[in-house]
């Protein structure tokens, strides 16, 4: 059965680099033809797609975190990361790893996101 | 960007009742539209994709439907562990997807 943990720290001061792993198991990344993305939730609002990687490297990000946001693999760890620059109060949210299908532009391809991991919140505070 | 547009905000049911979700989006995004289901301190679950295919092991009662901008999700015979928040999440634009503000169902 397919599996994602986040961990990470749980807080980072402003303008620092916030840095997340997603541990997967039942699964191997480098090995399957699917894309493993990041989606964070602010308390009490909605979600936001943060980007996603396919096994093979190639990454997508939201064009609002495009320039802060990075999404990288590591085989060997059977994980994947996320890390954001420069973050403020406003970054502050649980963050969660999740599967997806490789999209196709314009005609979906996407069967939704599937598993979610637990999520894991991430404060912005001095 | 393409906008999603969840109403209303909350609804209150009861149990047994029949209940329906509305989610808009701003541009036609066909049929590729998901519906996921979340619990206080939990990860959201997938219950719909493709507008109106249930994932697997989601119950019967759970529908969804529409295509283009206008979507539903309807709840037959609403159960207790039904209550939660329900968001609607487009994936017809990448590497542009958007969620919309979600639906939190109560008790009545």
């Amino acid at each position: 059965q397919l599996q994602l943990q986040e961990s990470g720290p749980g807080l980072v001061k402003p303008l620092e680099t916030l840095s997340l792993t997603c541990s997967v198991s039942g699964d191997s990344i480098s090995n399957s033809n699917y894309y493993w993305g990041w989606v964070r939730q602010p308390p009490g609002k909605g979600l936001e797609w943060i980007g996603s990687l396919y096994s093979g490297g190639r990454t997508s990000y939201n064009p609002s975190l495009k320039s802060r946001v990075t999404i990288s693999l590591d085989t060997s760890q059977n994980q994947f990361s996320l890390k954001m620059a420069s973050v403020t109060a406003a970054d502050t949210a649980v963050y969660y790893c999740a599967r997806h299908e490789p999209p196709i532009p314009g005609f979906g391809g996407v069967m939704g996101l599937d598993p979610w991991g637990q999520g894991t919140l991430v404060t912005v505070s001095s | 960007e393409i906008v999603m547009t969840q109403s209303p905000a909350t609804l209150s049911v009861s149990p047994g009742e029949r209940v329906t979700l509305s989610c808009r989006a701003s541009q036609i995004v066909n049929s590729n539209l998901a519906w996921y289901q979340q619990k206080p301190g939990q990860a959201p679950r997938l219950l719909i994709y493709g507008a109106s295919t249930r994932a697997t092991g989601i119950p019967a009662r759970f529908s969804g439907s529409g295509s283009g901008t206008d979507f539903s999700l309807t709840i037959s015979n609403v159960q207790s562990e039904d209550y939660a928040v329900y968001h609607c999440h487009q994936y017809h634009n990448w590497p542009g997807w958007t969620f919309g503000q979600g639906t939190k169902v109560e008790i009545k």
